[in-house]
């Protein structure tokens, strides 16, 4: 399909590790991006992978990027119960100023 | 200060009538958006303008009319309501010109079609 895919729903305990994942489209993104959109707000960029990197870390985020697969990952390590919220791929299919947005996957991090 | 502001935050309206959302940023970047997330809350993007100009117009009916009297300012304008355009209008800017399009997101117009 044409969309960029991720799994709708991840449950996790507080202090464990995140893992969501996003399937995009286009090899041709130069950049891939995590956005992070609390109940009743907007999207909130989080991080952002350069194209030509396989991995880079942010504090509690980790990206992972699998150029070959078009496969990029996002982990949350010691999940806290803020981090509940729906997360975001994003990519810049075919040029820099149209940002395509994943499906979501919502994260619910039980105490 | 609020970077990107959209206003109204809450729309309800009966089918059929003409609406507008204003949106204003105030972070002087050249590059606006409308994105429209619907109940499943996927995000699909509207319009795109860069300095004042249109550059991204996906397949949107026509009912719908961006404006952008300025750059700091992209406002939506909808004619004869329907009840599938409710859903969650979001503008957005970025600085434009790059290759890594950092987007800023408004707090969304929550658009109800009765």
């Amino acid at each position: 399909g044409e969309d960029v895919e991720q799994s709708l729903f991840l449950s996790v305990r507080e202090g464990d590790s995140s893992v969501i994942n996003c399937t995009y489209t286009d090899s041709s993104s130069t950049y891939l991006y995590w956005y992070k959109q609390e109940p009743g707000a907007g999207l909130q960029l989080l991080t952002y992978i350069f194209s030509n990197m396989d991995m880079k870390q942010d504090q509690r985020l980790t990206v992972l990027l699998n150029k070959k697969d078009k496969h990029l990952s996002l982990r949350i390590a010691d999940t806290q119960t803020g981090d509940s919220a729906i997360y975001f791929c994003a990519e810049t299919p075919g040029g820099y100023q149209k940002v395509t947005f994943g499906t979501g996957t919502k994260l619910q991090v039980i105490p | 200060d609020t970077a990107v502001s959209q206003t109204p935050k809450y729309l309800v309206t009966q089918m059929g009538n003409d609406k507008s959302i204003k949106c204003e940023q105030n972070l002087g970047h050249d590059t606006m958006y409308w994105y429209k997330q619907d109940s499943k809350k996927f995000l699909k993007i509207m319009f795109s303008y860069n300095n004042k100009e249109l550059i991204i117009n996906e397949t949107v009916p026509n009912r719908f009319s961006p404006k952008s009297p300025d750059k700091a300012h992209l406002n939506l304008h909808i004619n004869s309501l329907e009840l599938g355009d409710s859903a969650v209008y979001f503008c957005a800017s970025s600085l434009g010109g790059t290759t890594n399009e950092k987007l800023f997101f408004g707090s969304g117009t929550q658009l109800s079609v009765l």
